[in-house]
């Protein structure tokens, strides 16, 4: 599985668009792009995926770029219950399912 | 919406109890998953569990260690003799397939004194 990086820590106006990175120059074709985040030591919990196109959900939008090495995952309105560790996981969709956690991205969101 | 139920939320042992960590995942699901995260650091795989066998385990995931499926609905995690590293939350979770995200459980504290 493709390694990821992602910026340790970030902050965000409430209401404002938060856009976090992650860098997989590494990724290859059948490798999809996971994004989970963690509130609190809670359960991690599944944000959305994608392998090429940009996708959007309820949650959140994914932004892949057109080469694949990195992607962006917005939060469109952070509201402060979005302050979490949001993981960047690149997995090859037909091989069990593992997730491989990095250390992610710890997003404060602050009034 | 349905969920992955784990209990207990919180269990104390001594060293080298064994104990059981049970997880109802959600009933359709078909992969099922036990992970852990001690204090402060990654969540990190332990095994996988499809068809009524272990699919993938981690290196973590040693003869200590054993789970099961007992009947339709509940998965277990066992650890033979505990060790005081062992303590950590414990996250069961499932999903419909491989291409499927998945869903995970709140969690079991394991402290081992």
């Amino acid at each position: 599985d493709a390694k990821t990086t992602q910026p340790p820590s970030m902050d965000c106006a409430e209401g404002r668009a938060a856009n976090l990175p992650c860098n997989h120059s590494t990724i290859s074709g059948n490798e999809y792009v996971y994004w989970y985040r963690q509130i609190h030591s809670q359960g991690p919990q599944y944000i959305i995926h994608g392998l090429k196109n940009n996708e959007t959900n309820e949650m959140a939008s994914l932004i892949i770029t057109e080469d694949r090495k990195s992607s962006t995952l917005i939060l469109p309105h952070a509201t402060l219950r979005d302050t979490a560790v949001y993981y960047c996981i690149a997995i090859v969709n037909n091989q069990g399912g593992k997730l491989i956690f990095g250390q992610g991205t710890e997003l404060s969101v602050k009034p | 919406e349905p969920e992955v139920t784990q209990t207990p939320s919180h269990q104390v042992t001594q060293m080298g109890q064994e104990v059981i960590l049970r997880c109802v995942p959600i009933s359709n699901h078909l992969y099922f998953y036990w992970y852990r995260q001690i204090l402060g650091q990654k969540v990190e795989f332990l095994v996988s569990f499809y068809n009524n066998e272990i699919s993938e385990k981690s290196e973590i995931f040693d003869d200590q260690f054993s789970v099961e499926r007992p009947d339709g609905s509940n998965f277990t995690l066992k650890i033979r003799s505990t060790k005081l590293e062992d303590s950590a939350m414990y996250f069961c979770a499932s999903s419909e397939g491989t291409g499927r995200e998945a869903f995970f459980g709140q969690g079991t504290r394991l402290t081992v004194v």
